[in-house]
């Protein structure tokens, strides 16, 4: 069956641009992830959805970092601004249900470079 | 949540079995240990969990230290495809235990020819 879906796969964005990355989670999956992975270390979580609701966005960077899920389904990670330091791989996960007991399902991730 | 410690990279032949180890000396009595790998270019996918005793799947064995203060990822037969940077986690899995994954740096694994 389909996986986790992100789009694009790679963005470029001059330092001040905005920018809005995709995720399309695995059908009927109700947790939903974003994580942030720079260069050489492991992924970081940024905020965490069940359904439409965003139950944790306690590591979302800055004021600029915006997610959203309205419909609870397709999510967009949105960064105002961006800046170098934002360079990463943006992974999005979806599980079935909420609850530490489900394994995560990944997608390729949306690599930004922010020159 | 709790931290695991584990080496920064290790090698192995192809065709022999690889075990990655993993340090949890803060393990809680609610805290199951996952494993998950992530191969170039791709994101992390699960490989396997357990709580105290020894877990087989498709994809590897997972070895339990009686203590639950260490554990073990074992590939019985490593091929090219398992090259990829594994990450040791603890999940919290009571009710209201966090439900991201706390990554580390992982343990780089190359398969040689």
């Amino acid at each position: 069956g389909a996986g986790v879906s992100q789009s694009p796969r790679y963005k470029v964005a001059k330092r001040g641009q905005d920018v809005a990355l995709r995720c399309d989670p695995i059908s009927g999956h109700v947790s939903l992830f974003w994580y942030q992975q720079a260069l050489g270390q492991g992924p970081e979580f940024l905020t965490y959805f069940q359904n439409e609701a965003q139950l944790d966005k306690s590591g979302l960077p800055s004021d600029r970092f915006f997610a959203e899920r309205p419909e609870g389904s397709v999510s967009t990670l949105k960064i105002q601004r961006t800046q170098q330091e934002d360079s990463a791989v943006y992974l999005c996960a979806s599980s079935l249900l909420g609850g530490s007991a489900y394994e995560q399902y990944f997608g390729p991730g949306t690599r930004l470079t922010v020159t | 949540d709790a931290k695991t410690t584990q080496p920064n990279s290790m090698e192995s032949n192809e065709e022999e079995p690889v075990h990655l180890p993993c340090n949890h000396s803060t393990i809680s009595g609610t805290d199951y240990i996952h494993w998950y790998r992530q191969l170039p270019s791709q994101g992390p996918e699960y490989v396997i969990h357990g709580l105290t005793s020894n877990v087989n799947n498709r994809m590897a064995s997972l070895a339990i230290a009686e203590d639950r203060k260490s554990s073990t990822l074992i590939l019985h037969r490593a091929t090219l495809r398992d090259a990829a940077v594994y990450y040791c986690i603890l999940r919290d899995l009571t009710q209201g235990g966090s439900e991201k994954l706390v990554f580390g740096k992982g343990t780089k694994l190359t398969v040689n020819p």
